[in-house]
């Protein structure tokens, strides 16, 4: 089992609505999450960190932690087509950052 | 306020030669990360400094890739006899604190072609 995974999508939602971006993690004692937005052919750039089980509201974007379930989301609302890039999940884990592959998310006009 | 900076941004090596990219972090960043990134996949972690120490290099994939911070500012990763593998994009990132719990910020990144 891979130590963090997403779903690779593609993800496509229409503009204004509610994209829903998923991560699952194998270590139970992580303890940092974070998402980072990567447009293609740029490098990756910090949107969110959370720290605690719950919600954690910036702007637009929402991170959500389940630590009993090991599950992190990002959710952006009113999806903007200025959204459309890939989403990388990244969990501290054995003293590492460990990467999802990415979801990309693509918001149609 | 500046970020990471990377150079060269595009390095082309043929097969067997040897390359050194640098990592500038962000000013009074403690700790300093270089990352390897192969198409479709997320960054895998390479190596890690706190300041001047590299205490984990355990992604380094072979004996020819090599990293220093020797002052614990500036850092070069350097791969000896490069091979077609190792084509890639190299990130760097810096934290302003110790260890990998904290925020880290990504440079542009070093994009190596082998030939």
């Amino acid at each position: 089992q891979k130590e963090v995974e997403q779903n690779s999508g593609p993800l496509s939602v229409p503009e204004g609505a509610i994209a829903s971006l998923n991560c699952t993690y194998s270590d139970r004692v992580s303890q940092s999450f974070f998402w980072y937005r990567q447009y293609s052919g740029k490098s990756p750039e910090l949107i969110m960190s959370i720290y605690s089980n719950g919600d954690k509201e910036d702007g637009r974007f929402t991170a959500q932690l389940n630590k009993a379930s090991q599950y992190v989301s990002l959710l952006i609302r009113d999806s903007q087509p200025s959204d459309s890039a890939t989403y990388l999940c990244a969990v501290t884990t054995s003293e590492k950052l460990v990467f999802g592959k990415g979801t990309k998310l693509t918001v149609n006009p | 306020g500046a970020g990471v900076s990377q150079s060269p941004r595009y390095k082309v090596a043929k097969r067997g030669q040897d390359v050194a990219l640098r990592c500038d972090p962000i000013s009074g960043h403690v700790s300093l990360f270089w990352y390897q990134q192969a198409l479709g996949q997320g960054p895998e972690f390479l190596t890690y400094f706190q300041n001047e120490a590299q205490l984990d290099k355990s992604g380094l994939p072979s004996d020819r890739f090599f990293a220093e911070r020797p002052e614990g500012s500036v850092s070069t990763l350097k791969i000896q006899r490069t091979q077609q593998e190792d084509s890639a994009v190299y990130l760097c990132a810096s934290s302003l604190h110790e260890g990998t719990a904290y925020e880290q910020y990504f440079g542009p990144g070093t994009r190596l072609t082998v030939t």
